[in-house]
């Protein structure tokens, strides 16, 4: 039973565009969520954050996005640029646990 | 400061043989999570250590894998009796501290392990 779900495996978008990676949850107790990029033999990097008690965070053109009642997040990156081609994957945590749960991973391409 | 190592990068391991994954965690981390990656799935959380003790260890297969992280050392992974199904990229993360929301970790780059 998934937690975290990812449901576009993967989305191609122009230079310059937005780009919208979206995420549903299933465990109400999750209260922080993470986003993280990977490249192909890399590990994965973290992008950005939300906490369950905010809807909105900002990191310069990534903005994550939280809908407790409809138990989704949203990634937006704008402008996208083709150096954001990559692999992204939604996390989820719970309270004090150190433990993630990931969803699948969306596969973002770029081009120019 | 160096990063999150994991070595060996690629392991390669014929059925029933044993598979040894090792991470040595940032300077100054003393908390460990392993996570294991199967072909077109999200990360699945495996065990999380501190030094000398296992705190989470629900991911983990009942049979066959074991984890240690001790003081003195990198951490291991160990996969005894390997079968096809092992086969996946196995990552590592350090923290400073307990729990995500505090600390946060850094994902190594992994070791893709290979059952032939």
């Amino acid at each position: 039973d998934q937690q975290v779900k990812q449901n576009s495996p993967s989305l191609s978008v122009q230079e310059g565009r937005i780009s919208i990676l979206n995420c549903d949850y299933t465990n109400s107790m999750f209260d922080y969520f993470l986003w993280y990029k990977k490249y192909p033999a890399e590990g994965p990097t973290f992008l950005i954050s939300i906490s369950s008690i905010k809807d909105k965070n900002e990191d310069g053109r990534f903005t994550v996005f939280l809908n407790k009642s409809a138990k989704h997040l949203s990634l937006h990156i704008v402008p996208s640029q083709p150096g954001d081609s990559a692999v992204y994957f939604c996390a989820a945590s719970r309270g004090s646990q150190g433990n993630l749960i990931f969803g699948k991973g969306t596969k973002l391409s770029v081009k120019p | 400061n160096a990063g999150v190592m994991q070595n060996p990068r690629h392991l390669v391991r014929r059925r029933g043989q044993e598979a040894r994954l090792r991470c040595s965690p940032m300077k100054g981390h003393s908390h460990v999570y392993w996570y294991r990656q199967l072909p077109e799935e999200g990360l699945k959380f495996m065990v999380y250590l501190q030094k000398e003790n296992i705190i989470d260890e629900s991911g983990m297969p009942k049979e066959r894998f074991s984890a240690e992280f001790p003081k003195e050392g990198p951490s291991i992974l160990r996969i005894q009796q390997v079968v096809r199904g092992d086969s996946a990229a196995y990552f590592c993360a350090s923290s400073p501290g307990p729990g995500i929301y505090n600390y946060g970790y850094t994902f190594g780059s992994g070791t893709r392990l290979t059952v032939v």
